[in-house]
């Protein structure tokens, strides 16, 4: 099945930093997803994003889905981002579910 | 407009007792998806429902576990018995109309079994 490998694992900024994670997907997909889980466990999405480049805010995401790949960029940091980034992928095979990765551990300190 | 509802949110029992867990969707979603996350790891299926069809519950472990969404609204999750590697989050989600749209999680269950 397919292979969604993220990075960094894990990323300790100081606020007011920038970042940028990565995920990588080893087969063509049909929607790409990146969420957010809090410390407290609540999982919200962020962007829906199976192709080209969206902003939200200090957010944006872009995912160059010929060369399978996914990029979230975090700008001006703030100790409300930290949690767990997950990348989810819908393979293209049809009827397939969401297929996450295991997350970057991003912790932002004041 | 009130988000996934779960509950309990969390649950202790002892090994080979039976377990339940209950879901509301966002209202008008008509896909609604079971998730098991273990400590560390993302979120896996575990059976995704279209309207009160189970369309794919390919990794649901049928010995023991079992699901229900009878109205097609919300759904119940159920293990029994439960062993040790049961414990994990149980998450609930819902989409619009199916898994190629904005999925939007509950709070979820946290099991641990004794």
């Amino acid at each position: 099945g397919i292979q969604v490998e993220q990075s960094p694992p894990d990323l300790i900024l100081q606020e007011g930093a920038n970042s940028t994670l990565r995920c990588n997907f080893s087969d063509s997909v049909n929607n790409l997803q990146w969420f957010h889980q809090n410390p407290w466990g609540q999982l919200i999405n962020l962007f829906y994003i199976p192709s080209g480049t969206k902003q939200n805010g200090r957010l944006s995401a872009t995912t160059v889905a010929t060369e399978r790949y996914s990029l979230l960029y975090i700008s001006s940091s703030q100790t409300t981002d930290s949690g767990v980034y997950f990348c989810a992928v819908e393979p293209s095979e049809a009827g397939t579910a969401l297929i996450f990765g295991k997350g970057t551990t991003l912790s932002v300190s004041s | 407009e009130a988000g996934v509802v779960q509950s309990p949110r969390y649950k202790i029992i002892e090994k080979k007792q039976p377990v339940a867990f209950w879901c509301n969707p966002i209202s008008g979603h008509n896909t609604l998806y079971w998730y098991r996350q273990n400590l560390g790891q993302g979120p896996e299926l575990l059976i995704r429902y279209e309207n009160e069809e189970a369309v794919d519950d390919s990794q649901l472990p049928k010995d023991r576990f079992s699901a229900e969404r009878l109205k097609g609204v919300d759904s119940t999750l159920k293990i029994q018995p439960a062993e040790l590697g049961d414990s994990a989050v149980y998450l609930c989600a819902s989409s619009f109309s199916g898994p190629w749209e904005t999925q939007y999680f509950g709070p979820g269950t946290r099991l641990l079994v004794l």
